[in-house]
């Protein structure tokens, strides 16, 4: 089955709205990234958060190992904002990977 | 800080010919990886590399061969160019297991 699900698959917000981004994995985990990816464009890495919480400027994720889960919080979203988030997790066994989620297309509207 | 550079930028070949494709990273990174990314999919790993001179299948590797001589740079080479595989392929490198693994610009591979 598959080992990330993210959700949702896309979300379209007024700007100065909220986003809350999920991620849950079916297994234990030894790292767990979050990406930003405009169409054509580079992974981006986002956030480096194998557990805990972790915020940098209007965003915030959370990262939970006992419940196999992480979110990515934006606040007052912008235009800019707007593209693909993606969650990544290394599980704790097996190769040396990231097992991506499908992503969630974010478009943010004037 | 460190830099990932992926040679071409734009690949295009024929049915069945053999492609090379190139990263070089100046992180000193110990381990190096090929992802390929379809469109409208997530990234599924081909191969990865833990040192020099290390391959390790990913779950994709059937189709590729890949090339680690030198820590700094990593190789992979499509050996028979097939048109299902078009695609954008990512490099990466990290420190080592569970690190945050940083990404390089792609190269998107277009088959005619």
């Amino acid at each position: 089955g598959q080992q990330v699900q993210q959700s949702p698959t896309s979300l379209v917000l007024q700007e100065g709205e909220n986003a809350e981004l999920q991620c849950n994995f079916s297994t234990s985990l030894n790292s767990m990234q979050w990406f930003y990816q405009r169409p054509g464009g580079s992974l981006i890495s986002v956030f480096y958060n194998p557990s805990g919480t972790k915020q940098s400027g209007r965003l915030t994720s959370t990262t939970v190992i006992k419940e196999r889960r992480s979110s990515l919080h934006i606040s007052s979203s912008q235009i800019t904002d707007s593209g693909t988030y993606l969650c990544a997790m290394e599980p704790s066994s097996g190769s040396w990977q990231l097992i991506f989620g499908s992503g969630t297309q974010l478009t943010v509207m004037p | 800080g460190g830099i990932i550079t992926q040679t071409p930028k734009f690949l295009i070949g024929q049915e069945g010919q053999k492609l090379t494709l190139k990263c070089q990273q100046n992180f000193n990174h110990d381990t190096m990886y090929w992802y390929r990314q379809d469109s409208g999919k997530g990234l599924r790993l081909i191969y990865y590399s833990i040192t020099e001179n290390d391959l390790q299948k990913g779950d994709l590797s059937e189709g590729y061969d890949a090339s680690r001589e030198k820590k700094s740079s990593f190789s992979l080479t499509v050996t028979s160019a097939q048109k299902n595989e078009m695609a954008v392929f990512l490099c990466a490198s990290s420190t080592d297991r569970g690190r945050e693994q940083y990404f390089g610009p792609g190269t998107r591979l277009t088959v005619l």
